[in-house]
């Protein structure tokens, strides 16, 4: 099992270009999360999914879409990067049952210039 | 809202020393998670804390739960170097009564430990 893969796992934007993230699980998990990590913070939620076809916001969702099309894949848009976007990305998933924790990708480090 | 606090956020330690990393939440939550993160890395669950009392232990690693201060505590033992890394406590929300929350994670406590 590969668990959670990222691509791709380093890019520089300028402001204002568009991109999309992809997130691959392959342990069948229903829930899926996209974070992000700056200096001195902790991971914070932007969006998450509880199942194929479904998205809702986390905490910090502005500037970002998601979409989760099939069950496995999770995929982050940014449609015009600003240089506050500029944090490494993590997707994370889990079964949805009570108790498990989330097993999380390799990340994804974004630069915006 | 729910807030998670760690403390410390930098801990520099002697091998050998023991220490406790602290982890404070604002709102009720029986569900805390602890995952350790290595510079550039991604994030490796430590422990799933489930209940009140709970208590985990990995190697030089314990976890313990107090549901009713809120209170959860990561003690490590003996420090060797190779448990230089950031820890992070992660607390479940519940929203939309769902059957499994978000996580609230605390700004991660860097831990070096040193010879």
């Amino acid at each position: 099992n590969a668990g959670v893969t990222q691509t791709p796992k380093f890019r520089v934007l300028k402001t204002g270009q568009s991109m999309t993230l992809l997130c691959a699980q392959d342990m069948n998990h229903e829930y899926m999360y996209w974070y992000r990590q700056d200096p001195g913070m902790g991971l914070r939620l932007i969006h998450y999914s509880v199942g194929e076809g479904t998205t809702a916001k986390g905490e910090v969702p502005d500037g970002y879409n998601v979409s989760r099309l099939k069950k496995q894949n999770f995929l982050l848009g940014l449609e015009s990067a600003a240089p506050s976007q500029t944090s490494v990305y993590f997707c994370a998933s889990s079964s949805g049952y009570n108790q498990e924790t989330q097993y999380f990708g390799p990340g994804t480090r974004l630069l915006v210039l | 809202e729910l807030k998670v606090e760690q403390n410390p956020l930098f801990l520099s330690m002697q091998e050998g020393k023991n220490y406790t990393i602290y982890c404070n939440y604002s709102t009720t939550s029986d569900r805390l998670y602890w995952y350790r993160q290595d510079p550039g890395k991604s994030l490796e669950s430590l422990f799933v804390l489930l209940s009140n009392g709970a208590v985990k232990q990995e190697g030089r690693l314990m976890a313990s739960l107090d549901t009713k201060a809120r209170l959860s505590t990561l003690h490590i033992t003996a420090a060797v170097h190779d448990l230089s890394a950031t820890y992070f406590c992660a607390v479940d929300y519940r929203v939309y009564g769902g059957s499994q929350g978000n996580l609230i994670f605390g700004k991660g406590t860097k831990l070096s430990v040193k010879p």
